[in-house]
């Protein structure tokens, strides 16, 4: 069965500091890879996915992941962090069909 | 189409009550989730439709659920005899299962459940 785990609840970083949320994943299957991002009483937004294309993914707001075969990892990085990314953050995977959701990486962003 | 639409926003229900959702997912996407979320926690996953097929159902999914999707277009969640337990926000999402893999899942605003 697939599941994945965000090894952190809660990140805090100051302005202009990098990002780093972390998500390790297993799943029996090559599996399709997301990162969702949450804001307080918004839907959920798709930042990026991994498809067993280009192990370096690029997504929107200058986030990236990069999806790690041998370290089952799909961290979420940004190399600057702005007040609006402050939001809740999702790994998520997919292999066959479900989608299943890790438990989120609540991110904060110190002036 | 403007994406996926879930109707209602709100819904307050008396305990023992009966609910029904509706979730219209993108129109060209053959794949349709249900999950659950409660404050603080990720997305649970309840079930999920190819076309008008439901493929997996999760074991949070008691007897009380029933997930519909008729003729592959729109799916309804019904909650019989809700109890206080049952108060969530319900997320619907779509998708295009494709050869290969799936694409991204759209997911609609959501259904706040509150059972009193």
């Amino acid at each position: 069965a697939q599941s994945v785990t965000q090894l952190d609840s809660h990140v805090s970083v100051s302005e202009g500091t990098p990002v780093l949320l972390r998500c390790n994943y297993s799943s029996s299957y090559s599996p399709s890879l997301f990162w969702y991002v949450q804001h307080p009483n918004k839907g959920l937004q798709l930042l990026l996915k991994y498809t067993s294309a280009a192990t370096l993914v690029k997504g929107i707001n200058g986030f990236e992941a990069e999806f790690k075969k041998s370290e089952t990892s799909f961290h979420l990085t940004k190399p600057s962090a702005h007040m609006s990314d402050a939001a809740e953050y999702f790994c998520v995977v997919s292999d066959r069909g479900d989608m299943r959701f890790g438990a989120g990486t609540r991110l904060t962003v110190k002036p | 189409d403007t994406g996926v639409s879930q109707d209602p926003r709100h819904k307050i229900t008396k305990r023992g009550q009966n609910v029904t959702f509706r979730c219209d997912p993108i129109s060209e996407h053959n794949r349709l989730y249900w999950y659950r979320q409660t404050l603080g926690q990720g997305p649970e996953f309840l079930t999920y439709f190819q076309n008008e097929a439901q493929l997996e159902k999760s074991r949070l999914l008691s007897d009380r659920f029933s997930a519909e999707r008729p003729k592959g277009s729109f799916s309804t969640l019904e909650i019989q005899r809700t109890e206080q337990g049952d108060s969530a926000m319900y997320l619907c999402a779509s998708s295009l299962r494709g050869q290969m893999l799936n694409t991204e899942a759209f997911f609609g605003q959501g259904t706040r459940l509150t059972v009193v």
